[in-house]
């Protein structure tokens, strides 16, 4: 059975930084595209970032370059998520989601509050 | 970056309808890399459409895409209680990826 099971969401004050991680069983992570997804509060679905099989390719929304990494961990099924000097704006549940031809498996999500 | 328009922003239908949902690109999706997702609150996006007129695998013949270059549909043939949700689309043609703002589809 695929899974994916994020964790590492949080209260974080405005400025500070959190590390999302992303844990994939049951298929070979290491052939997949993977991609982080947000959804804040009242709004729609918002595409952060992905990173291809390797971690060669790496792309994000222009609202996070700069701020956030994506990375993968091969040899422990993981993706990452590394944010940095968050705002308000980032309030969202994030999903992990594996990229086939379209983002056929998803996480259930983490919940990031941005808040003083 | 493509932006994706969608429309409407809900609509009311009452089950047995047809619903029409439209997703129009601000530039060509390559490709026609477009996929369609129903969101319903506390679960997991579901894929329902990918390269504009597949459907994903397990998905019932009631969902339909159609569309190319910049503007797209999904059809549901007959609604269904479990079919109101929210619908979005997502083209992955051009980078960076982009989803659209969604359409709501409520009960009547």
């Amino acid at each position: 059975e695929v899974k994916v099971v994020e964790s590492g969401g949080g209260l974080v004050q405005p400025g500070g930084s959190l590390r999302l991680s992303c844990v994939a069983s049951g298929f070979d992570f290491s052939n997949y595209y993977m991609t982080w997804v947000r959804l804040a509060p009242g709004k729609g679905l918002d595409w952060v970032a992905y990173i291809n099989q390797g971690g060669s390719a790496k792309i994000y929304v222009d609202s996070v370059r700069g701020r956030f990494t994506i990375s993968r961990d091969d040899a422990t099924n993981t993706l990452y998520l590394q944010m940095n000097s968050l705002r308000g704006e980032d309030t969202a549940v994030y999903f992990c989601a594996r990229w086939n031809y379209a983002l056929d498996y998803w996480g259930q999500g983490t919940l990031v509050a941005v808040s003083s | 970056e493509t932006v994706l328009t969608q429309s409407p922003g809900t609509v009311s239908l009452s089950p047995g309808e047809r619903a029409t949902l439209s997703c129009r690109a601000s530039q060509s999706v390559r490709s026609d890399y477009l996929a369609w997702y129903q969101h319903k609150p506390g679960q997991t996006p579901r894929v329902l459409i990918y390269a504009a007129s597949s459907r994903a695998p397990g998905i019932p013949d009631k969902f339909s895409g159609s569309g190319s270059g910049t503007d797209f549909t999904l059809t549901v043939s007959r609604l269904e209680p479990e079919d109101f949700a929210v619908y979005y689309c997502q083209q992955y043609g051009n980078s960076p990826w982009t989803f659209g703002q969604g359409t709501k589809v409520e009960v009547k």
